[in-house]
């Protein structure tokens, strides 16, 4: 089976950076996806790891670390439209979610 | 438009009235799944299919029935609703499911809100 954790809520300023963790335990590993949710909408797709390091995209990074079982989300320069959830998902040989980090970003 | 289509958006039904949700794509996928979303629970996978013919069991399957005839379709069926299926239900397909080019992200339907009286 797998066990995915991540924090529950986490609050912010505008402006500021805010790091998600995430922290997992599975039988095999083939990939690491971060989803973001807007309250009432379906995820969309945010990054992918597979290789130990940091991925880049704009104003969202994510971190991984196989042989600690771990990545993070950093959310840069934080405006108000990414007040949502953000979704860890860990593939083995399927997806499987975390319950999700419902981020608040406040003026 | 790639997409990812379900129907309905929402649904209030009886306990035991049996129902359908269907999921249909346009992106030649491979791989379609079902996930149910509770507050606090997270993302939850009901079944997932890796081609045509070939269905597999999530970690909630139970109460759900699905098919995969036609490579873009991807129904759930609910034989006897009860109201702990009340729900948020989104669909989900990717190119592949696993291996080869697992890089490949799900995409999303819009979500079915189900209410089971």
């Amino acid at each position: 089976g797998q066990n995915i954790d991540q924090p529950t809520e986490m609050t912010a300023t505008e402006g500021a950076i805010v790091q998600i963790n995430c922290t997992y335990q599975t039988s095999g590993f083939n990939g690491l996806f971060w989803y973001q949710q807007h309250a009432g909408e379906a995820p969309t797709f945010l990054s992918y790891n597979v290789l130990d390091g940091l991925e880049e995209k704009g104003r969202f990074s994510s971190f991984l670390s196989r042989s600690k079982g771990y990545s993070y989300l950093l959310l840069k320069e934080l405006q108000m439209k990414d007040s949502a959830s953000y979704l860890c998902a860990v593939r083995d040989y399927k997806l499987s979610f975390g319950a999700g980090t419902t981020v608040t970003v406040r003026a | 438009e790639a997409q990812v289509t379900q129907n309905p958006r929402y649904l209030i039904t009886v306990t035991g009235k049996k129902l359908t949700v269907t999921c249909s794509q346009n992106m030649n996928h491979e791989y379609m799944s079902w996930y149910r979303q509770d507050p606090g629970l997270g993302l939850r996978q009901i079944y997932y299919s890796m081609n045509v013919e070939v269905t597999d069991k999530g970690d909630v399957p139970e109460g759900y029935k699905v098919s995969r005839k036609e490579k873009r379709n991807f129904p759930l069926i609910l034989e006897s609703p009860s109201p702990n299926q009340t729900s948020l239900y989104f669909c989900a397909s990717s190119l592949y499911g696993t291996g080869g080019d697992s890089n490949q992200p799900q995409h999303f339907g819009d979500g079915t809100r189900l209410s089971i009286l």
